[in-house]
């Protein structure tokens, strides 16, 4: 059982560019959560979504970003018109029910620079 | 708003000492805890999960504690290795009746010294 898949793991995109980073959930997962992780920060939550339905966009910048989780295929996390400020290291998890009851298990992210 | 501290934020050790890293968090009414382990430029590995309504998990050399009340809990390193070195972080997860979103502490990271 592969465990949750993202890719790419490096992404450069220059300023104003868009960048998509996608993720696969284990096997039998339901549920997807996206982290940022700023230098020197912890984790942040952004997005928690099920398929076809984001559940809660909390923690998602107003602007520039969005997320889905289709019926078929990865999970995307878009940011349009990348800034230097959004460089970091997105992580994704995912668990088979509501973190509340049950383990997440994380990515290895994708480390995006903007440049 | 739930805060989650890790003490100390960095900590150096020689080969084969116990330890103790320690996780704080603000609110108490919360359904788990998770310990993860971080490498440099890495994901995120599970270690442990501990449930509100357990005390203590343990896998292999790792104990983690759980005091709800305190809001405190405690990951327990035994006879450490150099292996180990890693950032360790600590996540709460969701208070009763809210979102689903796990709070992380910036972590400990940790050298073990051959």
């Amino acid at each position: 059982n592969a465990g949750v898949m993202q890719n790419p793991r490096h992404l450069v995109r220059r300023r104003g560019q868009e960048a998509r980073l996608r993720c696969s959930p284990m096997k039998g997962h339901s549920h997807v959560y996206w982290y940022r992780q700023l230098p020197e920060e912890g984790l942040k939550f952004m997005v928690y979504l099920q398929k076809e339905n984001i559940i809660d966009e909390s923690g998602m910048p107003k602007e520039r970003f969005s997320a889905e989780f289709p019926k078929e295929g990865p999970s995307i996390l878009r940011i349009q018109q990348v800034v230097r400020g959004d460089s970091a290291a997105y992580f994704c998890a995912s668990s088979r029910g509501q973190t509340m009851n049950t383990e997440a298990f994380f990515g290895q992210g994708t480390r995006l620079t903007v440049v | 708003k739930q805060e989650v501290t890790q003490i100390p934020a960095a900590l150096s050790v020689p080969e084969g000492e116990n330890l103790v890293l320690n996780c704080s968090f603000t609110d108490s009414a919360i359904y788990n805890l998770q310990w993860f382990r971080q490498d440099p430029g890495k994901g995120l590995t599970s270690l442990l999960l501990i449930q509100s309504s357990q005390r203590e998990q343990t896998s292999g050399r790792l104990n983690a504690s759980l005091d709800k009340s305190s809001g405190r809990s405690t990951l327990y390193i035994a006879a450490s290795q150099p292996g180990d070195s890693a950032t360790y972080l600590c996540a709460v997860g969701p208070p009763q009746g809210g979102s689903e979103k796990l709070v992380f502490g910036k972590g400990t990271k940790l050298t073990v010294n051959p």
